[in-house]
């Protein structure tokens, strides 16, 4: 079973960031927070993952909490192209052979 | 294009029928992932393999069987087929079980009739 809890849907304007919450309140100790993404009907897609500091990439960035019970996915300039199911997922460090998908949250980006 | 190829991307076919679904991993992946997204599930992991062994096991019917062959490819095979096996049906591959990213295949679309 997912061991996140994301909001069914969101809106944004495009050009604007795009922030994503997600609560992994059980989260353990040697758990990663990642994200995908899925654009209707094509397979998911990685984004990006972190343990416990921040991370940035060429697509988004990750901010985890202190006590990393929630993250947020941050969209800096979000474009229509950015419509999509993202997903919100805790696995084992590097050791989890499967990625347990949940419900995402339903991003609609408006022009 | 990820580079994982799924075969066929569409198939209409009846309700107890057999259908073969095929996918190729992306070069120099061992593991392969199945999984069904149907409208009212979601995505549902179905089963793992790696190096031609099973690694894990998700929500995968009786019905249902997959393996993975010597050259790496995976088939998933679907018997006695029902209204609600109708449903996208993606392959996705990674370099080892556990890897950072799994890349996934385009999907195979099944209706059943």
């Amino acid at each position: 079973d997912a061991k996140t809890t994301q909001p069914p849907s969101m809106d944004c304007a495009e050009g604007r960031a795009a922030n994503l919450p997600c609560n992994h309140s059980t989260i353990s100790g040697n758990e990663y927070v990642y994200w995908y993404r899925q654009i209707h009907s094509q397979g998911p897609q990685y984004i990006i993952h972190g343990l416990k500091n921040n991370e940035t990439n060429e697509m988004a960035s990750l901010i985890i909490t202190e006590d990393r019970k929630s993250s947020t996915l941050i969209l800096p300039h979000a474009t229509l192209r950015d419509t999509a199911v993202y997903y919100c997922i805790v696995r084992v460090g590097h050791k989890d052979d499967k990625i347990i998908f949940g419900k995402g949250t339903r991003l609609h980006i408006l022009p | 294009d990820s580079g994982v190829t799924q075969t066929p991307k569409h198939l209409i076919t009846a309700t107890g029928q057999r259908v073969t679904l095929r996918c190729s991993p992306r070069s120099g992946d061992l593991s392969v992932y199945w999984y069904q997204q149907s409208l009212d599930q979601g995505l549902q992991f179905l089963i793992q393999y790696y190096n031609g062994e099973e690694r894990a096991k998700g929500n995968i019917l009786e019905r249902f069987s997959a393996q993975q062959f010597p050259d790496l490819h995976s088939e998933l095979n679907l018997s006695s087929l029902e209204l609600g096996d109708s449903a996208l049906y993606f392959c996705a591959s990674s370099v080892a079980p556990g890897a950072r990213e799994l890349f996934f295949g385009e999907g195979s679309r099944l209706t059943v009739l």
